[in-house]
């Protein structure tokens, strides 16, 4: 089953311009996930998150997390056409079990 | 060493033929997932071996057989499978829980892509 909606499932910009992704989930969790995955391949680790944390960045990634609102939030600044890939935001919530969100499909244009 | 190798790289079965996916990791991690994921879709968790014992079977149909020989081997025995089963599975690895709670950022395969005729 699957925790976390990602919004919105479908994303096209500019090379340069800023890419927002937004993730929702339902229960509570120790940490949240991003992983980028490009077409048909495998998923690449972006970064983690814990609960007791608010916002990370790395490189030219920047994670929210509001556990009121169960949201997190992936920014990626000045994006390139190499960051087109479907990025998936995943919960893990005491066990080794890592759900999976929808997906957004980000495409940028060169 | 942060790889995980997934062989082979696609398989074509037919529905009585039996077949076997595997997994091979070679970084200590003590927690492996096999996931499934069709076109379009995130992937889904079938099974997750935690310290070579499985600790998760997300109901996945007795068509699909996990086995994990040693800490750094997993398999996916496949058997009687249907057209519907066919998807990209994947397998991850991650440092996985111990008597301290360790990352679980997992390190994922570039997937087997299974076609079922």
């Amino acid at each position: 089953s699957q925790q976390g909606e990602e919004d919105p499932q479908a994303l096209s910009i500019q090379e340069g311009e800023n890419a927002t992704m937004n993730c929702s989930y339902k229960t509570s969790i120790n940490n949240l996930q991003w992983y980028r995955q490009n077409s048909g391949r495998g998923l690449v680790h972006l970064i983690l998150i814990r609960s007791n944390e608010r916002e990370k960045h790395s490189g030219r990634l920047r994670v929210t997390l509001d556990t009121s609102k169960k949201s997190s939030s992936l920014l990626i600044t000045a994006s390139r056409a190499a960051d087109t890939a479907s990025y998936f935001c995943a919960t893990e919530g005491g066990s080794e079990k890592l759900v999976f969100g929808k997906g957004t499909k980000l495409t940028v244009n060169p | 060493d942060t790889e995980v190798t997934q062989t082979p790289k696609h398989l074509v079965m037919g529905m009585t033929n039996k077949k076997s996916l595997k997994c091979e990791q070679h970084m200590g991690h003590r927690a492996m997932y096999w996931y499934k994921q069709k076109a379009k879709k995130p992937p889904e968790l079938m099974f997750v071996y935690s310290y070579e014992k499985l600790s998760i079977n997300e109901s996945v149909p007795s068509r699909f057989s996990p086995e994990c020989p040693n800490s750094s081997l997993l398999n996916l025995h496949l058997h009687a499978l249907q057209p519907e089963d066919s998807a990209l599975y994947l397998c991850a690895s991650s440092q996985g829980y111990a008597r301290r709670r360790r990352s679980t950022e997992a390190f994922f395969g570039q997937g087997t892509r299974l076609t079922v005729v």
